[in-house]
């Protein structure tokens, strides 16, 4: 079956550390999104990217980084430099841009 | 720009109990509505979608139409169940944009 894998499910990081977050997609889609849900909030779009190769600031990039290498895959980077990374991250892939969106499972990342 | 209203939440039920949580927007075009529901702890879900004027979106005894006179997508429920509690995001696109989430309505439904 086709869909959306985020790695790990929970991850912890110690402050001043980098960690990236998997996500891999088997449905053939070009556009993928990362998205940061805080407790009883809403979604914030971090990046996004329509092809491979090349990627677009969201909403609220500062602290983070991607890459699109591959057109399955497109990895989230929690740099030392986010002040507050304790969210729950959410990874999306859609056809193209003005198409619903698929979403993953989520990963809740908690700093400690 | 683009933007999506949701009723301010929680909205508590009993079991059995008629639901309709109001979704109204403000775009430019025609842009096509979508509902996603989030279970505890999960990502978002499509519940259902209509895109353009009129259509009526269903799934899960969930229902939506969408109104372009009052530029709404309220989302109603003959008779809701504990299996629905959730937060329920109503959501809009445009042809080449991304998506604009409404701030999501959580429900909690009680036996």
């Amino acid at each position: 079956d086709g869909g959306i894998t985020q790695s790990p499910k929970y991850l912890f990081r110690k402050e001043g550390q980098n960690v990236t977050l998997s996500c891999e997609q088997n449905l053939n889609h070009d556009a993928m999104y990362w998205y940061r849900q805080d407790p009883g909030q809403g979604l914030r779009l971090i990046y996004y990217s329509q092809i491979v190769n090349d990627f677009q600031k969201g909403d609220i990039a500062e602290g983070y980084s991607v890459s699109r290498e591959k057109k399955e895959s497109f990895p989230l980077t929690v740099t030392s430099a986010q002040k507050n990374p304790t969210a729950f991250y959410l990874c999306a892939s859609s056809v193209g841009t003005g198409y619903g969106y698929t979403f993953g499972s989520g990963t809740r990342l908690t700093v400690v | 720009g683009d933007s999506v209203t949701q009723m301010e939440g929680p909205v508590t039920l009993s079991e059995e109990a008629f639901l309709t949580i109001n979704c109204t927007y403000t775009a430019t075009g025609y842009p096509s509505l979508f509902w996603y529901v989030q279970y505890p702890g999960e990502g978002l879900q499509l519940l259902l979608k209509a895109t353009k004027a009129d259509d009526k979106g269903s799934n899960k005894g969930f229902e939506a139409t969408y109104r372009k006179e009052t530029t709404s997508f309220h989302l109603e429920k003959g008779s809701v169940q504990v299996s629905d509690s959730a937060v329920y995001f109503c959501a809009l696109i445009n042809y080449g944009q991304n998506f604009v989430f409404g701030p999501g309505t959580r429900l909690s439904v009680l036996p």
